[in-house]
């Protein structure tokens, strides 16, 4: 158990909906990451957050949004749903603000699924 | 830009066999180097790292070696089980920016 819970494990929704996909980092941990997996593109970084502040920003779509929160959970909104959104989101927290000596600890993923 | 080329797979070996699975990587400075593992329904979970040239990294059997003059960390288990399917990321890190290679899948047979 990495300690980094996600939710909602699964979610099916239309095109053109929006959704929330919430992650709570690992107690102590300060920073979280979202990525995104698909079978094509890989693991994809798409935005990072330290101590509530966006760090860093990766391959992130206008319609994505993320926000860090002072209890230090995040969230990751999607709008405007498209089928190519299909894809598991994960969530990672570490302890520092980089990457460079601190690993990253990954939750279990939010499968998404747009139909 | 930094960037990780690993082989590509899928790689199928028989229980006891021995495991490499290639990685190398391009960056500006010298970064650090990960091996993740992604067991089925699961997030990735770190395996090893090195963050210097000539460290070795090493976990559950699994080691791999920073090679600077040959920009390399290729991943090496002696003796392979059953339980060691799974998906296989490397990944580096420099300048808090931290990339991912594309993931080279396992399957061990009994």
């Amino acid at each position: 158990d990495s300690g980094v819970t996600q939710t909602p494990k699964h979610l099916i929704t239309a095109t053109g909906q929006r959704v929330t996909l919430r992650c709570s980092p690992r107690s102590g941990d300060l920073s979280v990451y979202w990525y995104q997996q698909s079978l094509d593109q890989g693991l994809q970084f798409l935005i990072q957050y330290y101590n509530g502040e966006e760090r860093a920003k990766g391959n992130i779509l206008e319609r994505f949004s993320a926000q860090q929160f002072p209890d230090l959970h995040s969230e990751l909104n999607l709008s405007s749903l498209e089928l190519g959104d299909s894809a598991l989101y994960f969530c990672a927290s570490s302890e520092q603000g980089s990457s460079y000596n601190s690993p990253l600890h990954f939750g279990n993923g939010t499968r998404l699924t747009v139909t | 830009g930094n960037s990780v080329t690993q082989m590509e797979g899928p790689v199928t070996l028989s229980e006891e066999a021995f495991l490499t699975i290639n990685c190398t990587y391009t960056a500006t400075g010298y970064p650090s180097l990960f091996w993740y593992v992604q067991y089925p329904g699961e997030g990735l979970q770190l395996l090893l790292k090195a963050t210097k040239a000539d460290d070795k990294g090493s976990n559950k059997g699994f080691e791999a070696t920073y090679r600077k003059e040959t920009t390399s960390f290729h991943l090496e288990k002696g003796s392979v089980q059953v339980s060691d399917s799974a998906v296989y990321f490397c990944a580096l890190t420099y300048n808090n920016d931290m990339r991912f290679g594309a993931g080279t899948r396992l399957t061990v047979k009994p």
